[in-house]
């Protein structure tokens, strides 16, 4: 087990679809974060969760809504999605914010809306 | 605002030769890390090496080893004695003083035997 899980693996949806991405740590971390990784592009960080808490929202579109109900435990919710969104989406976590904080990450999911 | 910039897609090597990885970044933080995360083709990110932005000595792990150069805001990586295992996407990331940890967009390398 890598410590961080994310499933699914691979995720096809239609743009009026509703479906969620789920991300699960079982390394005691209390920090959680989304990522979107697009092709060529910097990895995008969407979202950062620091004990159950948003701290961070980076302008990210409102068909993306992220729950975080426990410190193991962080979703994407996704809705009327486009084809733009389509990208790897990549879930980390950490023992807290701290500068010098190393993240661990999950293998992603691959997400393509068609 | 942290911005990361690595200008090569993509850097070839051949196996047991070196192959250096450019990286400059932007903050206006003055406490901040800098690190080197590999994603192999399991797309999982690994952690390669961290550098402190207040010591000037620059870090080195096993084969893989940074040039820091801070008035230039730049942090290159360069592995050394490339083995086919290094094959991967490298990124280079940056956090701020809240822990946020942004990335560039990559680089590619590629071993050949």
């Amino acid at each position: 087990e890598t410590g961080v899980t994310q499933t699914p693996r691979h995720l096809v949806m239609g743009m009026t679809n509703k479906k969620s991405l789920k991300c699960e740590q079982h390394l005691g971390h209390n920090a959680m974060y989304w990522y979107k990784q697009s092709a060529k592009k910097p990895l995008e960080l969407m979202f950062v969760y620091s004990l159950e808490e948003r701290v961070e929202n980076n302008s990210v579109p409102s068909r993306f809504s992220p729950e975080c109900p426990n410190s193991s435990h962080l979703f994407l919710h996704l809705h009327t999605l486009q084809p733009e969104d389509s990208a790897l989406y990549l879930c980390a976590s950490s023992n807290g914010l701290r500068v010098n904080t190393e993240a661990f990450f999950g293998q992603g999911t691959r997400l393509t809306v068609v | 605002a942290q911005t990361v910039t690595q200008s090569q897609p993509e850097m070839s090597v051949q196996e047991a030769e070196t192959v250096t990885l450019s990286c400059t970044y932007d903050t206006s933080e003055s406490d901040y890390y800098l690190f080197w995360y590999k994603q192999p083709p399991s797309r999982q990110m690994i952690l390669v090496i961290r550098q402190e932005a207040y010591k000037q000595q620059n870090a080195t792990e096993n084969r893989f080893s940074v040039n820091f150069q801070k008035a230039a805001k730049s942090f290159s990586l360069k592995i050394s004695d490339s083995q086919l295992g290094d094959a991967a996407m490298y990124f280079c990331g940056i956090t701020d003083s809240w822990g946020k940890l942004q990335f560039g967009a990559g680089t590619q390398v590629v071993v050949t035997p």
